[in-house]
């Protein structure tokens, strides 16, 4: 069964421009969640799709980020334009959604720099 | 809001040492709790989950316990390996169904 897949690994950019993620979660899994990850902390939620429903994007600045789950498979987050402070690790992980059950997958991430 | 809470930040030890790692919760209503391994510039590997009504789980040399009512959770790792040597994360679910995670213990088990 393969993972979640992520691209790209590493992505370096100058602030004010914009960069997009990917992530392909393991197939079957309904649930989606993004996750940013700074240097010495743990992963703290942007956004969490249930299929193709954005049911939690409390935390995610909509100001300069959007996501997107096309057909509950795929999704792409974005950011628009970049600032320093977005320099992250972003992590994507799925689950099947059986609530008490709900074990998570991990990604590889994706490296973010901010120049 | 649920604040998860991971002690000691770092540990270094000799080979072969048994070790804990604790987390602690500060809302007991959870569905279930997680810990994962981090491996350097690496994603988040699940090792263990315990659900609400268990006590603990084990997985060969890891022993996971829960102490609901407390808000407690502690790893136990038997005679340690240097490739054990990773950051440990723990992350409760509760209501919100949202996984929420400690900053982790970044353990070093040197030969």
């Amino acid at each position: 069964e393969a993972g979640v897949v992520q691209s790209p690994r590493y992505k370096i950019i100058e602030k004010k421009q914009p960069v997009a993620f990917w992530c392909n979660p393991i197939s079957g899994h309904n649930t989606l969640y993004w996750y940013r990850q700074n240097l010495g902390q743990g992963p703290e939620l942007l956004i969490r799709y249930e299929n193709e429903e954005a049911v939690d994007d409390s935390q995610l600045p909509k100001d300069r980020f959007s996501a997107e789950r096309l057909k509950g498979v795929d999704s792409t987050l974005k950011i628009q334009p970049a600032e320093l402070g977005d320099s992250a690790v972003y992590l994507c992980a799925s689950s099947r959604g059986d609530r008490e059950l709900e074990k998570l997958f991990f990604g590889s991430g994706t490296q973010l720099s901010v120049l | 809001k649920q604040e998860v809470t991971q002690i000691p930040a770092a540990l270094s030890v000799p080979e072969g040492e048994n070790l804990v790692l604790n987390c602690s919760f500060t809302d007991s209503a959870i569905y279930n709790l997680q810990w994962f391994r981090q491996d350097p510039g690496k994603g988040l590997t699940s090792l263990l989950l315990i659900q609400s009504s268990q006590r603990e789980q084990t997985s060969g040399r890891l022993n996971a316990s829960l102490d609901k009512s407390s808000g407690r959770s502690t790893l136990y790792i038997a005679a340690s390996q240097p490739g054990d040597s990773a950051t440990y994360l723990c992350a409760v679910t509760g209501g919100s169904y949202i996984p929420t995670f400690g900053r982790g213990t970044s353990l070093i088990v040197h030969p």
